[in-house]
């Protein structure tokens, strides 16, 4: 069992749905990281959490340090949505990134 | 404006060939990492560096070298000795101070025929 999990692994949803992507994990964290990476792309940060909600523009991203959860929701997707959204982990005292197994999206027009 | 330069973004090599992939960064972050991905895989760790002039071999360290001679440059040399250097690489960097939020660079795309 990977120590990151994200579901689900592949994901199409039709323009303006309301989309929502898990990432749990096993490993105790300070912070869990959300990235992108478009087709061919490099990654962009979208947040770094360590408690409660973010939100920016269309995106939103949850966490529960207690029950080991994150969310990540895109509400009134839109084509360009459409990328790999990678949830990461810190690991304490050895400044590596466990890396989820990534949630492909697609967003039809 | 602050952040991760990689250069070149494409790069092309024939077999039996070093290749160094450059790295800068202006963040002022004392850890660099230099990661590998193919094509619909997920990251790899190749080599990290927590400090200048002292760096650790991640998960796929062999075939690849690094040097971190300043805080601001993490080279990637891609020896000969890689059996299949062709991937896209990107570079990152770190604060130091807890939770290291990463900041990736662009990336280079090196095919090597």
């Amino acid at each position: 069992k990977n120590e990151v999990e994200q579901s689900p692994q592949n994901l199409t949803a039709q323009e303006g749905e309301f989309i929502t992507i898990n990432c749990s994990y096993s490993v105790g964290i300070s912070a869990l990281h959300w990235l992108q990476q478009h087709p061919g792309g490099g990654i962009v940060s979208l947040f770094m959490l360590s408690s409660g909600k973010k939100k920016h523009g269309r995106l939103i991203a949850t966490i529960n340090i207690q029950e080991k959860h994150s969310s990540l929701h895109i509400t009134a997707s839109h084509p360009r949505d459409s990328a790999v959204y990678i949830c990461a982990v810190p690991t304490s005292g050895t400044y590596k990134y466990i890396f989820g197994t990534g949630t492909r999206l697609k967003v039809l027009a | 404006d602050g952040g991760i330069t990689q250069s070149p973004k494409y790069l092309f090599r024939k077999e039996g060939q070093n290749v160094t992939l450059s790295c800068e960064q202006n963040l002022n972050h004392d850890a660099m990492y230099w990661y590998r991905q193919d094509p619909g895989q997920g990251l790899r760790l190749i080599y990290y560096s927590q400090i200048v002039n002292d760096f650790q071999k991640g998960d796929i360290a062999e075939g690849y070298s690094v040097s971190r001679e300043k805080k601001e440059s993490f080279p990637l040399t891609v020896t000969s000795a890689q059996k299949n250097p062709t991937a896209f690489y990107l570079c990152a960097s770190s604060s130091s101070g807890d939770p290291y939020e990463q900041y990736f660079g662009p990336g280079t795309r090196l095919t090597v025929t």
